[in-house]
């Protein structure tokens, strides 16, 4: 099984702020990776995905980047409906997903 | 626009068994797997496994071999995640995913909250 493990666990930003989020894995999964935000009592939304492809209406302020092992999600400038947690998720192998990561208003 | 509907909480006792549903609507549904994937209260994601609605060909997440299942019905476009032996730490909210053109899942249910409790 690929571990997928995130950094930090939570990510205290001001809005207005860009946020940098880490997610490294335990093997190379080449460029198979999404990035989910899910916030309280609602499903997990796709935000990006093949490392840094953005999924439809997702606004440019969101970017992925990396491949192999390590891999970034950047906000560029955080707004109000961005605090939430964040999910990376390899799908080279049988699906794995990291541990999340909390954004939340410092 | 792409829908999956999700049948409503369930209550079990330790032991018993659940079955979840998964309608879907505005895509063909044979046409891309549909995974499932569960989330205990304040913790991440847990992906169980898959089906192919197509043939029905499943692969299941080595924890879950043995005690879930998971099937569909191609005439209602539906797809079913059944867990057995269900333990008090099987309460969490399950939901399906439709796997997009790259492995991601860019289509959720609205999650389906299952509480094991005696």
């Amino acid at each position: 099984e690929i571990v997928m493990t995130q950094s930090p666990a939570t990510l205290s930003v001001s809005p207005g702020e860009r946020a940098t989020l880490s997610c490294r894995a335990s093997q190379s999964v080449s460029s198979n990776l999404a990035w989910y935000q899910q916030k309280p009592g609602q499903a997990p939304r796709l935000l990006i995905y093949g490392a840094s492809t953005r999924a439809t209406g997702i606004p440019a302020r969101f970017s992925g980047s990396g491949s192999g092992t390590e891999f970034t999600l950047t906000i560029s400038s955080l707004q109000s409906e961005d605090f939430a947690v964040y999910y990376c998720q390899q799908y080279n192998n049988w699906p794995t997903f990291g541990q999340g990561t909390k954004v939340e208003i410092k | 626009q792409v829908q999956l509907v999700q049948s409503g909480a369930e209550v079990k006792k330790p032991g018993a068994s659940v079955k979840v549903s998964c309608k879907a609507s505005g895509y063909t549904f044979t046409g891309y797997y549909m995974h499932w994937v569960r989330q205990a209260p304040g913790q991440g994601l847990e992906w169980m496994g898959w089906i192919n609605p197509n043939s029905g060909g499943t692969n299941y997440a080595q924890k879950f071999q043995g005690w879930v299942t998971m099937t569909r019905d191609t005439s209602i476009s539906t797809a079913y995640m059944e867990l057995s032996r269900l333990r008090s730490d099987d309460t969490a909210v399950y939901y399906c995913a439709r796997e997009g053109d790259y492995g991601d899942y860019n289509n959720w249910g609205q999650g389906t909250l299952v509480t094991v409790s005696s």
